[in-house]
């Protein structure tokens, strides 16, 4: 089994506000996670990595893994209008070889 | 900069038809992924490659075919299109060391009428 599940929203916040993404997968064994933005009409790019238990920090996002809950998050600071898209939360699982697994991804809507 | 690059950014093709959808890409990735988006379902794994001629199926494989010919070049094949694969498809590649995390083509809007 090797699923990623996240909430796919709407997730609603004003600007300014910390909006925060979740994501949980299911393979234990996953060694690396992935956060990736999509624009609408746009391919995914990637905002984020992280392989180790704790918080990782980019100017106004923070990635947090946690490996015994099997859980990782986004958080995205002082929130703005261009933050609004689709957050995909991608997964290197070691049944899935090289391959990244995506969950469906949260659309988060940032209002002014 | 990591370039992947599909060759259409647009398709309409007719049921039956056998379809070709190409990426390449310029970073000597050993690993590149084929993936299709629809609404609802996220992006979902078709096939993968790690090596050249290697290719490994992915969660909905059914319908379709690959070919890895050269390293930087990675094509998908509808053996017979049907309106049911009707999607975004997305190319993808990745490397081994160094940058690990996937880039993305800009994606082949297919229509099957």
């Amino acid at each position: 089994q090797k699923e990623v599940e996240q909430n796919s929203g709407p997730l609603s916040v004003p600007e300014g506000a910390i909006a925060s993404l979740n994501c949980t997968y299911s393979d234990r064994g996953s060694q690396s996670f992935f956060w990736y933005r999509q624009y609408s009409g746009k391919s995914p790019e990637l905002i984020m990595f992280i392989y180790s238990n704790g918080d990782k920090e980019d100017g106004r996002f923070t990635a947090q893994l946690n490996k015994a809950s099997q859980y990782v998050s986004l958080l995205i600071r002082d929130s703005q209008p261009s933050d609004s898209a689709t957050y995909l939360c991608a997964v290197n699982t070691n049944q899935a070889g090289t391959a990244l697994i995506f969950g469906k991804g949260t659309t988060l809507s940032v209002s002014s | 900069d990591v370039k992947v690059t599909q060759s259409s950014r647009y398709l309409v093709k007719r049921t039956g038809e056998k379809v070709f959808l190409e990426c390449v890409q310029d970073m000597d990735h050993e690993n590149m992924f084929w993936y299709r988006q629809d609404p609802g379902l996220g992006l979902r794994l078709i096939y993968f490659s790690y090596d050249v001629k290697m290719k490994e199926k992915g969660d909905i494989p059914e319908g379709y075919s690959v070919s890895r010919e050269k390293k930087e070049r990675f094509s998908l094949i509808l053996e017979s299109a049907s309106t049911n694969q009707t999607s975004m498809y997305l190319c993808a590649s990745r490397g081994d060391r160094g940058l690990i995390e996937a880039f993305f083509g800009q994606g082949t809007r297919l229509t099957v009428v």
